[in-house]
């Protein structure tokens, strides 16, 4: 069965500041991943995806991503935090093939301070 | 285009109540999925239907059920509500539920029991 950890519930950091938000995941073969934003009272987003290929994906507002197989890691990263990124952070992962069924982490809460 | 709409976007009901939650995808969107999100278990997936069919169930007792129209709009059905029942539930849309396909997500029905 596949699974999703997000080690980290809550992150704070500076505004203008460097973010990490760790991802690991169970799966049997190389699976499709995700991460997704959260704002208050809102649905979630899609920031970025993984299927295959460059193992650093690009996303919206900025976010990017390394999948890294040796580690079952799919790490968020921005370079330079704004106010406005303050949100729940999830990670997901998909079977591959198929329908999306998707599992997800249980997120991780990002706090900037101004 | 207009997003993904959910109708309440609030409701209170008391326990052994049904409630029925609407979702209405974006415009070509064939797949329509539902998610529950609690504090407790964080995202789970309820089900997902494509051309008026169920195709894929999650792990939720038989008193969760949904349908989907021919223009591709959804309901989602609680029987005999529980005080656990109480949670955002999402819907979210994609092309054809692929695992490849991008899913937008409606802002959410909140819903709390009493």
């Amino acid at each position: 069965a596949q699974s999703v950890t997000q080690p980290d519930i809550h992150i704070t950091v500076s505004e203008g500041a460097s973010l990490e938000l760790r991802c690991n995941y169970s799966y049997g073969a190389t699976p499709y991943l995700f991460w997704y934003v959260q704002s208050p009272g809102q649905g979630l987003q899609l920031l970025l995806k993984y299927f295959s290929g460059d193992t650093l994906v690009q996303g919206i507002k900025g976010f990017e991503a390394e999948f890294k197989r040796s580690q079952s890691s799919f790490n968020l990263r921005k370079p330079s935090v704004h106010w406005s990124d303050a949100a729940e952070y999830f990670c997901a992962v998909g079977a591959t093939g198929g329908s999306y069924i998707p599992t997800f982490g249980r997120g991780t809460s990002l706090i900037v301070h101004p | 285009k207009a997003g993904v709409t959910q109708t309440p976007r609030y409701l209170i009901k008391t326990r052994g109540q049904q409630v029925t939650l609407s979702c209405s995808p974006i415009s070509g969107h064939r797949s329509v999925s539902w998610y529950q999100q609690t504090p407790g278990q964080g995202l789970q997936f309820l089900f997902e239907y494509f051309s008026e069919t169920q195709r894929n169930k999650g792990n939720f007792p038989g008193r969760f059920s949904g349908r989907q129209f021919s223009n591709s709009r959804s309901e989602m059905n609680v029987s005999t509500l529980e005080l656990g029942d109480s949670a955002l539930y999402l819907c979210a849309s994609s092309l054809a539920g692929q695992v490849t396909d991008t899913q937008y997500f409606g802002p959410g029905t909140r819903l709390t029991v009493l």
